[in-house]
């Protein structure tokens, strides 16, 4: 069975500090991943989508980068947060021609 | 603009009853439709999912209903009880954007006992 996996869980960061974020999938070879993003009483936003390794697409850019170093890996990452950069980071997956969208547990950010 | 519109930002529905949710899309080139259930500080899971060749499509006691001419999609759930209660989600995706959902805003629903 495939399982997604983010870490950290929760992450308490001062304005300007760096950021980075993962997301893992196990069980399934080459997903379609997906960052999203919540502000706290917004709407879920994508971000970053990649199709294979090395390759990372932008959807919007919120000053922060993505990258994809290995097939079950994706990183969300940025070298100075801002305050706007709060809220709750969503890692999902597709696999093959499916449409169908899982996500990972998320995780929740404040930036101080 | 809003590509994708849940116009009811909440609804309260009596236990046993049936909840209807509502979205509307702008995009006629979406081809996947779908539902999503979230709770507080959790990720949204999955409930039901529609491609465009379909107009309804049933899974228990939730039902897909799709109006492509009207570009409306919503979510039924007969026989609602307390534990529905939650934020629910509409997305949308067409085929050429790579999986690129698009949700709506959210509806939350509170089904009382």
């Amino acid at each position: 069975a495939q399982t997604i996996h983010q870490w950290p869980v929760a992450e308490i960061k001062a304005v300007g500090s760096p950021l980075s974020l993962g997301c893992t999938i196990k069980g399934k070879s080459s997903p379609n991943l997906y960052w999203y993003w919540q502000a706290t009483g917004g709407t879920l936003q994508q971000l970053f989508y990649s199709i294979t390794v090395g390759q990372v697409e932008s959807v919007v850019q919120l000053n922060l980068s993505a990258s994809r170093p290995k097939d079950d890996q994706f990183i969300l990452s940025t070298e100075k947060l801002l305050l706007s950069h709060s809220g709750f980071y969503l890692c999902a997956w597709v696999w093959g021609s499916s449409y169908e969208q899982y996500f990972g547990p998320g995780t929740r950010l404040t930036v101080l | 603009g809003q590509q994708v519109k849940q116009s009811s930002p909440s609804l309260t529905v009596q236990e046993g009853g049936i909840s209807i949710l509502n979205c509307d899309y702008e995009n006629d080139m979406f081809d996947y439709f779908a539902w999503y259930k979230k709770y507080p500080d959790n990720s949204p899971t999955l409930l039901i999912s529609v491609r465009s060749n379909v107009d309804k499509r049933e899974d228990g006691r939730l039902t897909v209903f799709l109006n492509k001419s009207g570009k409306h999609f919503s979510l039924h759930i007969t026989a609602s009880q307390p534990e529905d209660t939650a934020v629910y989600l509409c997305a949308a995706a067409n085929q050429g954007g790579s999986a690129k959902l698009i949700f709506g805003e959210g509806t939350k629903l509170t089904v009382s006992s």
